[in-house]
């Protein structure tokens, strides 16, 4: 199993510019969330899909769009972007909503951006 | 959700037992403690979980006093691979899928 996948690893855009972030799972999780990390900082929350067909805005929304395409998949929209939006993004799944018991969440890697 | 607060970074010398405290004054019932590694460059990964008392896995310890106000995870002979951020985070063991928070971490940086 692959676990969590992100795409892309690493991209650099303009101000204005917009991009989507491609998360997957293949462990069959029913939870799926989208973070940022900015250097020396925790990690913020900034969507969340609790499961396949619903999404949550978390502590940092503004400036993103979601998208829960189906059980696997959970894709992150900026729309126009800002270098205030330069940060490390990670994608993160569980099996159940996130605090129902055993709540692990498994990370992707991250995608490293850069905006201009 | 019940706020964390932890150091913000701790040294350790490699060999030692390193012990990261986190305090939540304000844990609700149902709220479990919950730690987090991440590695630089790497998403956080899942350490231990705990309700009270002690809990122990092959990574860590985490021990739990009985008003539950506090945890401490407990690292046993760090290695300089042990260098890395530790998230606590607490949260219901049911809240209607409300996220835990991870605030800062504590760095812990391990010293040859």
């Amino acid at each position: 199993n692959a676990g969590v996948t992100q795409t892309p690893k690493f991209q650099v855009l303009k101000t204005g510019q917009s991009m989507t972030l491609q998360c997957a799972q293949d462990m069959n999780h029913n939870s799926m969330y989208w973070y940022r990390q900015d250097p020396g900082m925790g990690l913020r929350l900034i969507y969340y899909s609790a499961s396949e067909g619903t999404t949550d805005k978390g502590e940092v929304p503004n400036g993103y769009n979601v998208s829960r395409l189906n059980k696997r998949e959970f894709s992150l929209r900026l729309e126009s972007a800002a270098p205030s939006q330069t940060s490390v993004y990670f994608c993160a799944s569980s099996l159940l909503g996130t605090s129902v018991g055993h709540n692990e969440q498994f990370f992707g890697p991250g995608t490293r951006l850069t905006v201009l | 959700l019940a706020k964390t607060t932890q150091p913000i970074s701790m040294d350790s010398y490699e060999g030692q037992e390193v012990n990261i405290t986190c305090s939540h004054n304000n844990i609700a019932t149902n709220d479990y403690i919950t730690w987090y590694q991440q590695f630089p460059s790497q998403g956080p990964r899942f350490i231990i979980q705990g309700y009270k008392t002690k809990v122990t896995n092959e990574v860590a310890s985490l021990f739990i006093p009985a008003d539950r106000k506090s945890s401490t995870l407990s690292l046993p002979r760090v290695s300089l691979s042990d260098t890395a951020v530790y998230y606590c985070l607490v949260g219901a063991a049911y809240s209607g899928n409300t996220p835990l928070v991870f605030g800062k971490g504590t760095r812990l940086s391990v010293i040859a």
